[in-house]
């Protein structure tokens, strides 16, 4: 079955200090992969995804990712965290039938980024 | 370009009842996806719509349905409400379906669904 999973629950940081939000996925075939982020009462907000080529990706806000085939994985991070990126982050597989697709979600890892 | 829109914000229902949600997406994408999001399951997929036919179909009852007309608006219909409905809904609307750069899905505010 194909499936993602963020290990953790919450990961605390504080701010100035770089943050990874961890995500493996088990798919068949060649994975597309998204980071989205949900703030409070709001809609996902699309960050970053990787569909083929370099293994680090950059996206919105200064966020990246590193795509690794061998370890499965596609940890977001960024360099120096924000208090404003404190939110709930989710990490989605994009899935293929015969009759069309659809993302897979984690269970979503909340950030909290203290000053 | 405007987002995605869902309307309403807010529903409130009774046990029985039934409910349509509505998704406008971005301007010039042609397909649109349902999302259920609960704290126990957390984002489930629901349907996906391109040029008003479904292409795909989460594990959800037959209660749950939806349909998508010839501007892309996508509306979503759950009858004999339950308890369990209670959630989050949220529409995401891409370019198109298949595989490529333009794939991303952008996603609605959400509607939020109480069932009592």
């Amino acid at each position: 079955a194909q499936s993602v999973a963020q290990p953790e629950d919450q990961v605390n940081v504080a701010e100035g200090n770089p943050l990874t939000v961890k995500c493996t996925y088990s798919v068949s075939g060649n994975p597309y992969l998204f980071w989205y982020v949900q703030y409070p009462n709001r809609g996902l907000q699309f960050l970053l995804k990787y569909i083929t080529g370099d293994n680090l990706v950059k996206g919105s806000y200064g966020f990246e990712a590193e795509f690794n085939k061998s370890q499965t994985s596609f940890h977001l991070k960024k360099p120096s965290a924000l208090v404003s990126d404190s939110a709930l982050y989710f990490c989605a597989v994009r899935v293929f039938n015969q009759a069309g697709t659809a993302l897979i979600f984690g269970k979503g890892t909340t950030l909290s980024v203290s000053s | 370009k405007a987002g995605v829109t869902q309307t309403p914000r807010y529903l409130i229902k009774t046990r029985g009842q039934q409910v349509t949600l509505s998704c406008s997406p971005i301007s010039g994408h042609r397909s649109v996806s349902w999302y259920q999001q609960t704290p126990g399951q957390g984002l489930q997929f629901l349907f996906e719509y391109f040029s008003e036919t479904q292409r795909n179909k989460g594990n959800f009852p037959g209660r749950f349905s939806g349909r998508q007309f010839s501007n892309s608006r996508s509306e979503m219909n759950v009858s004999t409400l339950e308890l369990g409905d209670s959630a989050l809904y949220l529409c995401a609307s891409s370019l198109a379906v298949t595989g490529g750069d333009s794939d991303t899905q952008y996603f609605g505010p959400g509607t939020r669904l109480t069932v009592l």
